[in-house]
Formats: C-alpha cells, structure tokens, sequence
C-alpha cells in the first residue's frame, strides 16, 4: 500500500510561484506514474499532469491549461513529487492531489489528502 | 480532447437501483474508471477498467462499458452511497486524463 502526502499549498498572488511537493511512503515508488489533480472549490476534479516513471525516461504530460506554466519533477531517492506552478492565475485556485497509478491507461489506486492553493490579490 | 458527459444529478429511493451513466464517442474502446467523492475527502476508486471493484468497494458496486456509454450501477443503495461519482478515462490523441463533470448521487 502507498501513502501519499501533499505539502507547499498556500495563498499566492496571481503571476506568482508555488511548490507543492508529494511525499510517499509505502511502496516501491519508483515504479510508479504519478499524478497531480486538481479541484476548484465546488467544481469537479480536473488532471493537471503526470510523470511517468523511470523505465519511461520520467516523461511528463500536461493539460492545455497548465503546459507552458507548471512543471512535473520527481526525486525517487526520496520518494518525492513536485509540482512547480507558475504565473498563477486566479483559475488555479483548487485543491491539488497527488495519485499513483501504473500506466497510462490505469486507474488512480492511491491518493493524497490534498493541499489548498489559492491564488488571490 | 476527448469529452465524457455525465448527468448532473441522479436520485434514488433508498434500498432501489442507482445508474450513473458516463457517454463519450466510442468509449467502449476505452478503459473506464470510476471515482467515488464524499465531501471534504479525496476521491476513492470504485470501479476500475469498466467493471472491477477493488477491495473494500461493496458488491453493490458494479460498472459496464459498450458503445458510447460507459454505467456506474449501485443497487440496494444505502445513506452512505452519497457522493458525488466521477469517470475517468486515458485519452491517446491527447496523452492526457479526460474526466466526466461528476453526478451527485442522492438517495432518498
């Protein structure tokens, strides 16, 4: 079983950066692709991007309405995920989770309890 | 990128039958998965690759998938079936995640 835990969400001014980080316990995380999605305050959930693990190079993939913007990395020697945000827009504004699958076509069986960002003047 | 449409809302009298169906072009070609949502908690899985529950899911709980339509079945649906329910699928033309919009499922 995998545990996972977000961190680094917080308020931000819009244009600005944020952090939000994974951390997972529990199993060979290596193995895994991970996921971040989001979910605006009273909206449905949305996938943001994933990185995919490293027997596929650790390739990422984004929605249109973050490519360009946010940034997937990972560090598997401490079983971490980050997601770098920038020039953040008001729209941003959502819980993020991170989840765990194994390939594309899978499902999520793992996720965090997500970490609130909100993006406001 | 690939749309999957789901009903906004879908009621039912406790202990009786709860359909939730999610529509995309040709789904039946597609994995399916379905999400169950409470509020203020993260999604769990409830159905993976159109019709298996994992561990912990009541057998309620089934799921089938043809054509353009993809259905979420509940039977016997008790209180705690309330949630909101979300299919999801992969998207190769997009590499990329495709949600429904979501069904609040209330039992009444």
């Amino acid at each position: 079983e995998v545990q996972l835990v977000e961190s680094g969400g917080g308020l931000v001014q819009p244009g600005g950066s944020l952090r939000l980080s994974c951390a997972a316990s529990g199993s060979t995380f290596t193995d895994h692709y991970m996921d971040w999605v989001r979910q605006a305050p009273g909206k449905g959930l949305e996938w943001v991007g994933r990185s995919r693990n490293k027997a596929n190079s650790y390739s990422t993939e984004f929605a249109a309405s973050v490519k360009g913007r946010f940034t997937i990395s990972r560090d598997d020697s401490k079983n971490s995920l980050y997601l770098q945000m920038n020039s953040l827009k008001t729209e941003d504004t959502a819980v993020y989770y991170c989840a765990s699958t194994k390939t594309d076509f899978d499902f999520w069986d793992y996720w965090g309890q997500g970490t609130l960002v909100t993006v406001s003047s | 990128s690939y749309e999957l449409t789901q009903p906004l809302s879908v009621s039912v009298a406790l202990g009786q039958t709860a359909k939730i169906t999610c529509g995309g072009k040709n789904i039946g070609s597609k994995n399916v998965h379905w999400y169950q949502q409470k509020p203020g908690q993260a999604p769990v899985l409830a159905i993976y690759r159109d019709s298996n529950r994992p561990s912990g899911i009541p057998e309620r709980f089934s799921g089938s998938n043809s054509g353009n339509t993809a259905t979420l079945t509940i039977s016997r649906a008790q209180g705690g079936d309330e949630a909101d329910y979300y299919c999801q699928v992969w998207d190769s033309s997009t590499a990329g995640v495709a949600f429904g919009g979501g069904t609040k499922l209330t039992v009444l």
